[in-house]
């Protein structure tokens, strides 16, 4: 059961950026998912909820209206689109699986997806 | 929002010491809780799942117990491996929070 976080890296404050989280050896569509943000040396911050159908979803403040969460079952794939990106959205970003179809816990983890906001 | 408080912030403690930290929510919870282990650059690896529900394949010295408002994780016999920063985290309601994480030194 494997997830392997992409699309990290340095971006312009202001500007955006997609990150992916393909599952391998289980099926996506069976979990609810989310993402999780670590800032450098802070603790960890949930970020956002998607249940196993995509139909709902749930942000935490700190990035409501800037960022979306969504899924693409048929390609076992979880997405954040980020924009209007800030200096303190600068973090390692999780995704995480849950153990059913509404978020709970999270079981699995992804290795993590630097993304740096600075001019 | 649920504030989840964690004590200490930080401990140091020798190989084979009994270990408890405690997180405490700012509201009942039932035992919507978990517990999670993280090493330095590495992802958190869930330990704990409804307040006392050891993770599979998770040594058995880890124990956690509480509900309501106050949890604790004890790892009975410290081992070398089991020095890293331990976090809780509650799913009883929107936002998910996480306690301020706990970090444990070797002495």
């Amino acid at each position: 059961m494997q997830l392997l976080e992409s699309g990290g890296g340095l971006v312009q404050p202001g500007g955006s950026l997609r990150l992916s989280c393909a599952a391998s050896e289980f099926t996506l569509s069976n979990y609810a998912m989310s993402w999780v943000r670590q800032a450098p040396g802070k603790g960890l911050e949930w970020v956002s909820d998607i249940s196993d159908d995509g139909g709902s979803t749930y942000y935490a403040d700190s990035v409501k209206g800037r960022f979306t969460i969504s899924r693409d079952n048929s390609k076992n794939t979880l997405y954040l689109q980020m924009s209007s990106l800030r200096g303190e959205d600068t973090a390692i970003y999780y995704c995480a699986k849950s153990s059913g179809p509404t978020v709970t816990t999270w079981n699995s983890w992804g290795q993590g997806s630097l993304v740096t906001v600075s001019s | 929002d649920i504030l989840m408080t964690q004590s200490p912030s930080s401990l140091s403690a020798s190989v084979g010491d009994r270990v408890t930290i405690t997180c405490r929510a700012s509201q009942g919870i039932r035992n919507d809780l978990g517990w999670y282990q993280q090493r330095p650059g590495k992802a958190p690896k869930r330990l704990i799942y409804a307040a006392s529900s050891l993770q599979s394949g998770v040594p058995s010295r880890f124990s956690g117990s509480g509900s309501g408002r106050e949890f604790t994780l004890t790892i009975s016999s410290l081992q070398p491996e089991d020095f890293a920063t331990y976090y809780c985290q509650q799913h009883n309601s929107y936002p998910l929070t996480f306690g301020g994480g706990t970090k444990v030194e070797i002495k």
